[in-house]
């Protein structure tokens, strides 16, 4: 079967350094995305990784190492905003989307 | 601004009853997409369409059905005979068509059942 894990929960202070890990086994791959969900409210996209290797942007990184099928993704000075849900989803080789449970990322001060 | 809406926010209904959740985008793409999530729960994908008058069924379409008359509007229907109908429903479309991966989402709709 297809199964994509991640932490359900992590903790972290504000300006700190958070890695967020996720691990895949798919049937097949064509792409890793990071979404931030905040509480009720719809994902929204962060992060794509096709190849391996780290993807920055700004705060955030992503990186991706497709024998090791895992990802993780890497939130820098951190901010109060932050505190959101990380869902990590893989695009399979029938190119629908799989999707982690998400971590729960609680920043304190 | 180009965007995908739904309606309403927060739905309640009583056991047995049909209820349509609305789905709308006025950004001209031929592919929509509804899912489900459940607290603990990835995203799960009920129906799909890529194209007006066209759908298909995803990993949990039982209990649910879905119209495409018009390629702005895919409305879903959770029927009486959806068994745990209470969560919340998010109706998404691809940032670029064909491609599947990064999607807009709609804002969500929660439906719980009374």
């Amino acid at each position: 079967g297809q199964n994509i894990d991640q932490p359900t929960e992590m903790t972290a202070t504000e300006g700190a350094i958070v890695q967020i890990n996720c691990t895949y086994q798919t049937s097949g791959f064509n792409g890793l995305f990071w979404y931030q969900q905040h509480a009720g409210e719809a994902p929204t996209f962060l992060s794509y990784n096709v190849l391996d290797g780290l993807e920055e942007k700004g705060r955030f990184s992503s990186f991706l190492s497709r024998s090791k099928g895992y990802s993780y993704l890497l939130l820098k000075e951190l901010q109060m905003k932050d505190s959101a849900s990380y869902l990590c989803a893989v695009k399979d080789s029938n190119y629908q989307l799989i999707w982690g449970a998400g971590t729960k990322l609680i920043i304190k001060p | 601004d180009g965007g995908i809406t739904q309606s309403p926010k927060y739905l309640f209904r009583k056991e047995g009853q049909n209820v349509t959740l609305s789905c709308e985008q006025n950004l001209n793409h031929d592919a929509m997409y509804w899912y489900r999530q459940d607290p603990g729960q990835g995203l799960r994908l009920i129906y799909y369409s890529q194209i007006v008058n066209d759908f298909q069924k995803g990993d949990i379409a039982e209990g649910y059905s879905v119209s495409r008359e018009k390629k702005e509007s895919f409305p879903l229907t959770v029927t009486s005979a959806q068994k745990n109908p209470t969560a919340f429903y998010l109706c998404a479309t691809p940032k670029r068509e064909g491609e599947v991966g990064e999607q807009f989402f709609g804002p969500g709709t929660r439906l719980t059942v009374l």
